[in-house]
C-alpha cells in the first residue's frame, strides 16, 4: 500500500538552529501539506502545496517557516531559526485530485528544540 | 478562531459494544466534514467523509451523521473492536486547501 514517508523520525535541535523536514508523498498525489501536533493537541494546519507553489497558509506558517519540492518525490519544510515553542510532531500529508478531503499522513517528524 | 469541537475528551467502551463519538462544529460554510484516527506515534488516519448535504454515510463498521439543525456530527462505530482504540479527531474542508481538525477524543476499548 502506498505511503507518506518523513524523515528523520526524531529530530533534535538548538534554538536558532535552522531544520529541514522531508517527506515524499505519495507518487500519484499532487497536493502536499504540512501540519503540525503540539504533545497532547489537535492536529494545526500550517501550508498547503500545489503546483510548485504555496495555495494557503496558516497565521502559524510565518516568514521562519519554508516549503519546497525540490525535485519529483521530495517535499520539505524548513524552519529558519528554530524556537522552543516550535517543538512538535510535524506531519506531511497528501492527497490526490479528486479527493482532496482524504489526505494521508506519513509517521510524523518529532522536532524537539532546546 | 476554532469552528470544530468536542464534546468529551475521553470515551470508554466495552468490546464488541457500539461507539459513538460526538462533535459540534460552528462553520456552516464548511462543504465536507470528516473524521481521522491517530494511534498512538502515528499520523492520522483518513475514516469517512460527509458532503455538507448529506445526513447519513455509511462506511465499513463506521456510520456518520450529520445534523446541520444543531450543528452537530456524530461517529458511530459498530461492534468496536480493540483496534479501535485511539483518539478520533473530526475535522472541517471548508474548499480551501486545508483541513481544520478539533480536539480529539480518546477511545478506551475493554475487553
Amino acid at each position: 500500500e502506498p505511503e507518506v514517508t518523513q524523515t528523520p523520525s526524531h529530530q533534535v535541535t538548538q534554538m536558532g538552529q535552522e531544520v529541514i523536514l522531508r517527506c515524499v508523498p505519495i507518487s500519484n498525489h499532487l497536493y502536499f501539506y504540512w501540519y503540525r501536533q503540539i504533545l497532547g493537541q489537535k492536529v494545526e494546519f500550517l501550508v498547503s502545496f500545489y503546483n510548485n507553489e504555496i495555495s494557503e497558509k496558516s497565521e502559524i506558517f510565518d516568514d521562519q517557516f519554508s516549503v519546497e519540492r525540490p525535485d519529483g518525490s521530495n517535499f520539505t519544510l524548513k524552519i529558519r531559526s528554530t524556537k522552543l515553542e516550535d517543538s512538535a510532531m510535524y506531519f506531511c500529508a497528501s492527497s490526490e485530485p479528486g479527493a482532496l478531503t482524504e489526505a494521508f499522513f506519513g509517521q510524523g517528524t518529532r522536532l524537539t528544540v532546546v | 478562531g476554532e469552528s470544530v469541537g468536542l464534546h468529551l475528551p475521553t470515551l470508554s467502551v466495552q468490546e464488541g459494544d457500539n461507539s459513538i463519538i460526538n462533535c459540534a462544529y460552528s462553520n456552516s460554510a464548511s462543504d465536507y466534514f470528516i473524521w481521522y484516527k491517530q494511534e498512538s506515534g502515528k499520523g492520522p488516519q483518513f475514516i469517512i467523509d460527509i458532503r455538507s448535504n448529506m445526513d447519513k454515510r455509511q462506511g465499513q463498521r463506521v456510520t456518520v451523521l450529520l445534523n446541520k439543525t444543531v450543528k452537530h456530527l456524530s461517529l458511530q462505530i459498530a461492534a468496536t473492536q480493540p483496534g479501535d482504540s485511539a483518539v478520533y479527531f473530526c475535522a472541517e474542508w471548508g474548499g480551501g486547501f486545508k483541513t481544520i481538525f478539533g480536539a480529539g477524543t480518546r477511545l478506551f476499548v475493554k475487553a
